[in-house]
């Protein structure tokens, strides 16, 4: 099976723009988490998504978002873009989500200018 | 909210000696542990998982302990090998999916040949 997907790997956006990242899961994978990291705080949950619906939610503003198609591919929207905001961007997928091996994505390294 | 609370940040070893790795949570609702690799560059890869009903956990070289009482864990490795020096994330999660997942900001693992 092919491994979780992560598009686009590299972007570069300026502050006050926004920004969308897609992941397609393993095929067959339902649920999708979406994790933030950084040097300085590691990895951080965003949120998680299965069957089209937001389950979990982090702690992160309202500026980040996202949503899942029916397909179980997932995008993640970061709008009005700020400094920090810079970062890898990793999804990670697993069947149901019910404590199951999550497997993740190469991650999206953005960069905010 | 949970909190995950790691050490040591960083770690040396010799080749052939064992590796502990110490994590606390905060959160005595969590159920669900899971401890990642990360490879520089590369994505996190899930070694070894344990739930809460559970007290000890074993794979090959690696295993798991988890003390719900002190609400600690902690992934041990024996008979350490070059190719294990990576980062470590040892992680908790309450949510009934066992998706979003709270990590500790890591442990990098040398091991010196």
């Amino acid at each position: 099976k092919a491994g979780v997907t992560q598009t686009p790997r590299y972007l570069i956006k300026t502050r006050g723009q926004q920004v969308t990242l897609s992941c397609s899961p393993i095929s067959g994978h339902r649920s999708v988490s979406w994790y933030q990291q950084t040097p300085g705080q590691g990895l951080q949950f965003l949120f998680e998504y299965f069957s089209e619906t937001q389950r979990n939610k982090g702690n992160f503003p309202g500026r980040f978002s996202g949503r899942q198609f029916s397909n179980s591919r997932s995008e993640m929207n970061v709008s009005t873009l700020e400094l920090g905001d810079s970062a890898l961007y990793l999804c990670a997928s697993s069947l149901s989500g019910l404590k199951e091996t999550q497997y993740f994505g190469p991650g999206t390294r953005l960069l905010v200018l | 909210g949970e909190n995950v609370e790691q050490h040591p940040s960083t770690l040396s070893v010799q080749e052939g000696d064992s590796a502990v790795i110490k994590c606390t949570y905060s959160d005595s609702a969590s159920n669900y542990f899971p401890w990642y690799k990360q490879e520089l560059g590369k994505r996190p890869q899930l070694i070894i998982d344990i739930r809460s009903n559970v007290g000890e956990k074993k794979d090959q070289r690696i295993a798991v302990t988890l003390n719900k009482t002190a609400k600690h864990f902690s992934l041990h490795i024996t008979e350490t090998q070059p190719e294990d020096s990576a980062v470590y994330f040892c992680a908790a999660s309450k949510d009934q999916a066992g998706t979003a997942l709270i990590f500790g900001k890591g442990t990098t693992l040398s091991v010196s040949s």
